[in-house]
């Protein structure tokens, strides 16, 4: 049973859109890790939330904790072709990592 | 900080034959290290966490007997995949986890991953 589900599952937009990934859950994290992976590399962390409600940003990039500390988002504003990888979510549950299915985004120039 | 490396970043072996991955967290000490696969395009699947100095929690589904799992050390463990076979092939990736300075204790760092082929 998949904990954790991350969608689009795919996605190809235009340099300059913006989009918005998802991962919902019905369990609570204790924290919530968003990486970025580019083939044959091992995931990225980009960012860590652990506050109900958290915002955090990172240039383009806007993550957000649900109140319930049970999904999450992420949000790119004005795509750039080098975002193009495989954006993973991941909840904090008993010391390990629960991993949602991934986001394939590709940003066409 | 929070490196971690894997070694090698690729093999091809023959069926039948033992391979063994190494991961090393270089400037922090891994309380804790994880060992995961993935297959193209899909999300990581976790096989098994191994704290320093005990055995191995192995995920429902893993076997411990195939696959072996050693964490000597704060800054080591090892993945030996014993018999491989064809359907063995995949890319092994490792993480490690035990507060590296200055970040959060159960933040996970990853290595870059093991392409294994078997023939």
């Amino acid at each position: 049973t998949q904990l954790l589900e991350q969608s689009p599952q795919f996605l190809s937009i235009q340099e300059g859109e913006n989009l918005t990934v998802y991962c919902n859950s019905s369990s609570v994290f204790s924290s919530l890790q968003w990486y970025r992976q580019e083939p044959g590399e091992g995931p990225v962390l980009l960012v860590t939330v652990v506050t109900g409600g958290e915002v955090k940003k990172l240039k383009r990039l806007t993550f957000q904790f649900g109140d319930a500390r049970k999904d999450s988002s992420l949000h790119i504003t004005a795509a750039q072709p080098g975002d193009t990888g495989l954006y993973l979510c991941a909840g904090g549950q008993g010391g390990k990592l629960i991993f949602g299915q991934g986001t394939e985004l590709s940003v066409k120039p | 900080g929070a490196v971690v490396s894997q070694h090698p970043s690729w093999v091809i072996c023959k069926s039948g034959t033992s391979v063994k991955i190494e991961c090393r967290s270089l400037d922090f000490q891994a309380t804790t290290m994880f060992w995961y696969r993935q297959f193209p395009k899909q999300s990581l699947m976790l096989m098994a966490t191994s704290n320093e100095g005990s055995k191995a929690t192995y995920e429902q589904g893993v076997e411990k007997d195939k696959f072996l799992i050693n964490h000597a050390s704060l800054t080591l463990s090892t993945l030996t995949v014993t018999s491989a076979h064809p359907e063995d092939s995949s890319f092994y990736i490792c993480s490690a986890t035990g507060g590296a300075k200055g970040r959060i204790p159960y933040e996970q760092y990853f290595g870059p991953g093991t392409r294994l082929t078997v023939t």
